[in-house]
């Protein structure tokens, strides 16, 4: 079984410039995650998706931040303008289905470096 | 609010000596606790879910245990190969997962 494609691996821009993720969930998973981990920390979940509708982004910085998914499939992260503290490893993680009781597959991630 | 906390930050230990790793939580509704390892460079991988008080779950070296305020993950004769950061995540009433900040695991032949 395919695991979760996230492209790029790695990323390097300035700050004010933006920058889009890519995230291919495992097949017939209904929720999308996607989180930001800073160097040291645990993941911050940064939006939740149940198909292709928004079940939690009240720690996504909407001024910057926008994530979508189309058809209930791919998702995009964008962020724009980057700042400084948007450097960390952006991951994106499916699971089965949002009312089970069930684990989130992870991606490699994205590490984002902004100078 | 719903808050994850692990213990210690960072473990050493020689190859051979157990221990165990804490997970204390608050949630609403617990509907899962899971248990992930992480190495440097790669996403977490899935380890353990446990869903109720008094539930252990077993993989080679590693056990994990459920109380209604806290999880354990015993390592019993940790491998070099078991260095690592271990990452524990509840899932509460309102379908968030929420992680967290990791015990990074160093073993030393």
């Amino acid at each position: 079984e395919a695991g979760v494609a996230q492209s790029p691996r790695y990323k390097i821009i300035e700050k004010r410039q933006s920058v889009a993720f890519w995230c291919n969930p495992i097949s017939g998973h209904a929720t999308l995650y996607w989180y930001q981990q800073i160097l040291g920390q645990g993941p911050k979940l940064l939006i939740q998706f149940q198909n292709n509708g928004v079940v939690d982004d009240s720690q996504l910085p909407k001024d910057r931040f926008s994530a979508e998914r189309l058809k209930g499939v791919d998702s995009t992260l964008k962020i724009q303008p980057a700042k400084l503290e948007d450097s960390a490893v952006y991951l994106c993680a499916s699971s089965l289905m949002v009312g089970g009781n069930t684990e989130a597959f992870f991606g490699q991630g994205t590490r984002l470096t902004v100078v | 609010e719903d808050q994850v906390t692990q213990s210690p930050e960072a473990l050493r230990l020689q190859e051979g000596e157990s221990s165990s790793l804490n997970c204390s939580y608050t949630v609403s509704g617990l509907r899962g606790l899971f248990w992930y390892r992480q190495d440097p460079g790669k996403g977490p991988e899935f380890l353990f879910t446990l869903y109720s008080a008094g539930e252990e779950k077993e993989k080679e070296r590693l056990k994990a245990t459920l109380t209604k305020k806290e999880s354990f993950l015993h390592i019993t004769a940790p491998k070099p190969e078991d260095s690592a950061t271990y990452l524990c995540a509840v899932k509460g009433n309102f379908n968030k997962f929420y992680f967290g900040s990791g015990t990074k695991l160093n073993v030393k032949p």
